[in-house]
Order: C-alpha cells, then structure tokens, then sequence
C-alpha cells in the first residue's frame, strides 16, 4: 500500500519561499497524478495543484502565480514551492495522490500533513 | 469554480442512529458522456488525513463498512451513515471533481449525542 510523508521547515518568514517534499513508498510515482492539499486550522481543505510524473503540472489559479512544483522520479519525491508567503498560508499542508484517468482530482492516498506556520 | 455547499454544520446523534449529510454544488457535476456523478466523500477524524470514503457519489471504497452509503445525482448528493458508531466521529466533507480547480465543502462534524 503506497504511503505519502511530507517534510520541509515548520516554521518560514513573511516574504519567503515555502519548500516541501513529498517521499512516496510502497509504490511507484509513476502513471499517478500527486497533489498538494491544504487545510488552515479549523477551516476546510484546498487544493493547492498537481504534477503527474512526467512533470506537468496543474495549479489552483487562486495561488498559481506563487505555486511552483516538480517531481523526481529517481527519488520517488515530488515538491512543492509556494513563494511570498504571509500569514494566510499557514496550514497543515498534505501531499496526496489522484489517480490517473477519468477522475484524475479525486484522492485516494494522503499523507499524514505537515503544519507550516508563517511568523517572524 | 465549482462551489461545493454542506449542510448541516454539524449533528449530534446517539448511537446507532442515522446520519445524514447534505451537498449541493454551484453547478452539475454529472457528466452526460459517461452519466458519472464525479462527487466524492471524505472522512476525517482528528489529526488524521481525509480519508476517500465513496466515489462517482455512490461508489464505497474498498474496506469501507457497508453502514456509509452516498447518493444524488446533478447538484444534489447525500452522505448516510445507516447506524452511527462511535469510530465515526469525525468531519465529512464532499469534492467535486468534474471541473478543476476541485474543491470541497465546508465540512460536516459529526458527534455522538
């Protein structure tokens, strides 16, 4: 069974870039599309955009002008940059995988979330 | 975008009573092509990740109890839980994935009386 774990700084500046990784085990990155999802505490979940393993990507217009991801497949890793940060990017930030077909944004892995707080 | 509406807030309920949760999108999310509802339910307990509970709006995922049951079809889906269990306390929301960007509903808390 595939699992998803997310790393990267808990903690980034006003301004700066947030950087995480997603590490995929139990399964290949291959023939799947993987997403970034976030939640702020108390509050609902949105989808950030994704990146299939060839390396195209889809993002969220509401954020896309500061969303850069990548994906290397030698290390079963996919990434996720949001830059200019500022308080209102603090969340929980989950990796997930959507499947590759009719039905691509519907997610059946997560990863447990890693929470990113922007403070000074 | 596709904007996904839950309701109720939340709900309180005894064990072994009936759940039910409502969604409403802001558009059709059945695709006429293939008559696919693409509306999906999530589950999410505290500090956990969702969880995909049912897909196609109907469809349970594998390991799913049998007590979880969605249904609608257009704009109108219900998630129901046939007889509440304590282990299913948590939050529930619905996503619609006919159109990007997807999205999710505000999220339905669901308690034991």
């Amino acid at each position: 069974q595939v699992q998803l774990q997310e790393s990267g700084p808990g903690l980034v500046k006003p301004s700066e870039t947030l950087s995480l990784i997603c590490s995929v085990s139990g399964g290949s990155i291959s023939s799947y599309y993987w997403s970034w999802i976030r939640q702020p505490a108390g509050e609902g979940l949105q989808w950030i955009g994704r990146i299939y393993f060839s390396g195209s990507t889809n993002y969220n217009p509401s954020l896309k002008s500061r969303v850069t991801m990548s994906v290397d497949t030698s290390k079963n890793q996919f990434s996720l940059n949001l830059a200019s940060v500022t308080a209102a990017d603090t969340a929980v930030y989950y990796c997930a995988r959507g499947f590759d077909g009719s039905g691509s944004y519907r997610f059946d892995s997560w990863g447990q979330g890693t929470l990113v707080t922007v403070s000074s | 975008d596709i904007v996904m509406t839950q309701s109720p807030d939340s709900l309180a309920l005894s064990l072994g009573e009936r759940a039910t949760i409502n969604c409403k999108s802001s558009q059709t999310v059945l695709y006429s092509p293939n008559n696919m509802n693409y509306l999906a339910w999530y589950q999410q307990k505290p500090g956990q990740p969702p969880k995909l509970l049912i897909h196609w709006a109907s469809t349970r995922e594998s390991g799913v109890p049998e007590r979880f049951s969605g249904s609608g079809s257009g704009t109108d889906f219900t998630l129901t839980i046939s007889s509440l269990q304590a282990e299913d306390v948590a939050v529930y929301y619905c996503q619609q994935y006919y159109s990007p960007p997807p999205t999710f509903g505000g999220g339905t808390k669901v308690e034991i009386k």
